[in-house]
């Protein structure tokens, strides 16, 4: 699978569109883009995932860059309960390719 | 509907003990696997299953054993307990082919004194 980089942490007013990057330049063609999110002490979360075009769901929207070596997760008006780490996770989705979490970003958001 | 449930959510155990975390799911996903997280640290594959009879290695499998004899559930196994294996351990399930996203449960954490 692919590499991902995420910046350590990053702050967000409450309210505020959250936008949290990710790169990963080495992506391949089949290899789809995933983010997870892990609020404190809970179990990860499934946010959204894409292939090539931008996805929105009702947790989030998924902004993928032409040539797929990037990507962008933005959360619409962030409130409080978003504060979390957000993992950006690259793999081709076949068989029995297992899910491997990066470090991902720190999200604090700030009242 | 469940979702993945893990038994116990706590416990303590003496180094040299053995112990099996439970993982149960009700939503007949093919794939299940199982992650450590150290305090502050990522979540590390430590073992995963992409159907009944079908285990593999994940990064840090020494120490743990599983096995999956039921599409439902899915077991791990501390066979010596050291202070080391102290972490939080979460389960994680999925439908099988096509793109879907992972469910967890909400995770064991476990202290070896």
């Amino acid at each position: 699978d692919a590499k991902t980089t995420q910046p350590p942490s990053m702050d967000c007013a409450e309210g505020r569109a959250a936008n949290l990057p990710c790169n990963h330049s080495t992506i391949s063609g089949n290899e789809y883009v995933y983010w997870y999110r892990q609020i404190h002490s809970q179990g990860p979360q499934y946010i959204i995932h894409g292939l090539k075009n931008n996805e929105t769901n009702e947790m989030a929207s998924l902004i993928i860059t032409e040539d797929r070596k990037s990507s962008t997760l933005i959360l619409p008006h962030a409130t409080l309960r978003d504060t979390a780490v957000y993992y950006c996770i690259v793999r081709v989705d076949s068989g029995n390719t297992p899910l491997v979490f990066g470090k991902g970003t720190r999200l604090s958001v700030i009242a | 509907n469940a979702g993945v449930t893990q038994t116990p959510k706590f416990q303590v155990l003496k180094t040299g003990q053995s112990m099996t975390l439970q993982c149960a799911q009700d939503m007949n996903h093919e794939y299940m696997s199982w992650y450590r997280q150290d305090p502050g640290m990522g979540l590390r594959l430590i073992h995963y299953s992409v159907g009944a009879g079908i285990t593999d290695q994940g990064e840090v499998p020494n120490g743990y054993n599983v096995s999956r004899s039921t599409t439902e559930d899915f077991p791990l196994r501390l066979l010596s307990a050291a202070p080391s294996q102290t972490s939080v351990y979460f389960c994680a399930s999925r439908r099988g082919r096509g793109v879907y996203g992972y469910t967890f449960g909400s995770g064991t954490r476990l202290t070896v004194v």
